[in-house]
């Protein structure tokens, strides 16, 4: 039973540029929540998916954007990358009913310079 | 809003000590508590968790007790090991809700 899935591993880009970041859920899980983790601190929550809408959305400018897929797969967008979103950009997967207990995949290095 | 607190680190100690990691959290009624590990250059597994009030988790020897009445859930563990090294984050969630996560606090065991 694959777990959640992550791609790319990482990633470099240059100020202002964009960058889509990929996930596929744990099997049987229907909902999807991104996090970023900048160096040395705990996970922050972006946003979570389920079927297909953004039910919950965390403090994170309008530049940060998503989507799930009917296969429930998500894309995490950054617009006009700034310095600052240099984090580790995290996916977790769930069930809805019990959407506390989330599964994280390995994670996506975003460098931006 | 919510916040979770949690010792910092590093905490430093020698193969079979006996570990505590403070945890509080802030959130008004019943949240459901976690601890995650996060391993170097990887994402975060769940090591336990608690949703009920005077709930104990366990798993891999590691143990933490929902106190309502302190709201804390604090980490703990008999005897660690050299493998036990790692960043531990506590986090809460409530009803339906995302988590929200600590600082983390690093764990360095040494021979």
């Amino acid at each position: 039973d694959a777990g959640v899935t992550q791609s790319p591993t990482h990633l470099i880009k240059t100020r202002g540029q964009q960058v889509t970041l990929r996930c596929s859920p744990k099997s049987g899980h229907d909902t999807v929540s991104w996090y970023q983790q900048a160096l040395g601190q705990g996970p922050q929550f972006i946003f979570q998916y389920y079927e297909e809408e953004e039910r919950q959305r965390g403090n994170f400018p309008d530049r940060f954007s998503g989507h799930q897929f009917p296969n429930y797969s998500s894309e995490l967008n950054v617009n006009a990358l700034l310095l600052g979103d240099s984090a580790l950009y995290l996916c977790a997967s769930s069930l809805l009913v019990t959407s506390y207990e989330q599964y994280f995949g390995p994670g996506t290095r975003l460098t931006v310079t | 809003g919510d916040s979770v607190t949690q010792m910092e680190g590093p905490v430093t100690l020698s193969e079979e000590a006996f570990l505590t990691i403070n945890c509080t959290y802030t959130a008004t009624g019943y949240p459901s508590l976690f601890w995650y590990v996060q391993y170097p250059g990887e994402g975060l597994q769940l090591l336990l968790k608690a949703t009920k009030a005077d709930d104990k988790g366990s798993n891999k020897g590691f143990e933490a007790t929902y106190r309502k009445e302190t709201t804390s859930f604090h980490l703990e563990k008999g005897s660690v090991q050299v493998s036990d090294s790692a960043v531990y984050f506590c986090a809460e969630s409530l009803g339906y809700s995302t988590l929200t996560f600590g600082k983390g606090t690093m764990l360095l065991v040494s021979p």
